[in-house]
């Protein structure tokens, strides 16, 4: 089976735009986790989507968004970039079945840098 | 939530040597991975160990979960496991789907 796939790999941005992501799980996954990682706050949990709806979401404010499509993939929006918002994201995909043994496999990540 | 800590935050090791690094949990979990981070930034799959003893080449794993902890056995290093290790595990609480905690990493360099 392909891995997780993440597109696109870099970007750069100028504070005050927006951006989207795009993640591909792997095939017969149907959960997707997204994950921000920063020197400073180390590897982060942003949001996790199973079978199109939100199924948690960690400590981040509203400017950053996801939805989930009904083939699994997944995209992510960051609303007014911040220099903060500079990081690696990583997306990572499993089955998702919540409460029981799942591992979790990562893909290559996109890195947003916001000048 | 969960707190994950790993020790050491970083390790020095020449070609050859073995190392043994640490990776300490807060709370009773159904998941816990250990993964390699290369220098592109992806996340490599060492071990998927939530309780337990595996070995795969020259890296094993083993994880007591009564007593909350896990450690990564590195033998024989080399150059190229170079790089930083995450241990990240996800409790029982269905609240929390899919989410992993992570600690915050043991930065490896092994010198030749």
């Amino acid at each position: 089976k392909a891995g997780v796939t993440q597109t696109p790999r870099y970007l750069i941005k100028t504070r005050g735009q927006q951006v989207t992501l795009s993640c591909s799980p792997i095939s017969g996954h149907r959960s997707v986790s997204w994950y921000q990682q920063t020197p400073g706050q180390g590897l982060q949990f942003l949001f996790e989507y199973f079978s199109e709806t939100q199924r948690n979401k960690g400590n981040f404010p509203g400017r950053f968004s996801g939805r989930q499509f009904s083939n699994s993939r997944s995209e992510m929006n960051v609303s007014t970039l911040e220099l903060g918002d500079s990081a690696l994201y990583l997306c990572a995909s499993s089955e998702g079945l919540a409460g029981s043994t799942d591992t979790q496999y990562f893909g290559p990540g996109t890195r947003l840098t916001v000048l | 939530g969960i707190q994950v800590e790993q020790s050491p935050p970083d390790l020095i090791l020449q070609e050859g040597a073995n190392s043994t690094l640490r990776c300490n949990f807060s709370d009773s979990v159904n998941n816990l991975q250990w993964f390699h981070q290369n220098p592109w930034g992806q996340l490599i799959n060492l071990f998927y160990i939530p309780s337990g003893t595996k070995q795969n080449g020259r890296l094993s794993a083993t994880t007591v979960a009564t007593e909350r902890y896990s450690l990564l056995y590195i033998s024989s290093s080399q150059t190229t496991d170079s790089g930083v290790y995450f241990c990240a595990a996800k409790t029982w609480d269905n609240n929390a789907g899919n989410m992993l905690t992570f600690g915050g990493g043991t930065r490896l360099m092994v010198k030749p």
